[in-house]
């Protein structure tokens, strides 16, 4: 059973670092194949995908936020990460992490609401 | 970057209607994969590699499409399938989403 959950801090300043960790269970990123893709969705807007990480460390981003992202994981600990600098009210969206096999999103976490606020 | 237009935008069909969305590449692109998304719930995936019905999902969603045209078909409409419908590429960087099509029952 694949599972994947998000956690993050909720409510940040703008121009902070959010920090966000996806821990997952039912399959490993070490497995030749698996990804694991981050996604957001601003209230009411649509989805707009952000960065992937893969089981040989590959990596990809979203150009318009590139220099903003990092991406990483950490595959003994079934977790992948997203760091993403300098916030402002825009980056405020629900968070999703999903499994990526190929070039879609088959297990996706149930999502973390971020809030950037002064 | 490759542009996903859908159409509709917003949509009502009553129950035993078939339904179709469309989505449109700005570049052609090799598959498509459609998510359909309920309120207040993560999207879940309907189809991928463009006809292929994801695990668990009811036989009465189809795809279908090539280069730049793409459809997502509810054959015949079920109050449950009322949602927000995403088609979505990764042919090429960015991996890119359509802004949504909202389906309401009538």
């Amino acid at each position: 059973q694949v599972t994947l959950k998000e956690s993050g801090p909720g409510i940040l300043q703008p121009s902070q670092t959010l920090s966000l960790t996806c821990t997952f269970s039912g399959f490993s990123l070490s497995t030749y194949g698996m990804g694991v893709g981050w996604i957001r969705q601003p209230s009411g807007k649509g989805l707009e995908w952000l960065a992937n990480i893969w089981w040989d460390d590959d990596k990809y981003y979203n150009p318009s936020l590139k220099n903003r992202l990092t991406i990483s994981k950490d595959t003994s600990n079934n977790q992948a990460f997203l760091k993403i600098t300098n916030v402002d009210t825009a980056d405020t969206a629900t968070y999703y992490c999903a499994r990526q096999t190929g070039s879609s999103f088959d297990y996706w976490g149930q999502g973390v609401m971020v809030t950037v606020s002064s | 970057e490759i542009v996903l237009t859908q159409s509709p935008t917003t949509t009502a069909a009553s129950p035993g209607e078939k339904v179709t969305i469309t989505c449109l590449a700005s570049s052609s692109v090799s598959n498509m994969y459609w998510y359909q998304q309920k309120s207040g719930a993560s999207p879940k995936l309907l189809i991928y590699s463009t006809s292929s019905l994801a695990s668990g999902v009811p036989d009465r969603f189809s795809g279908s499409g090539s280069g730049t045209s793409y459809s997502l078909t509810i054959n015949t409409m079920e109050a449950e399938d009322a949602a927000t419908y995403y088609c979505q590429q990764w042919s090429s960087n960015p991996l890119t989403f359509g802004s949504g099509t909202k389906l309401e029952i009538k």
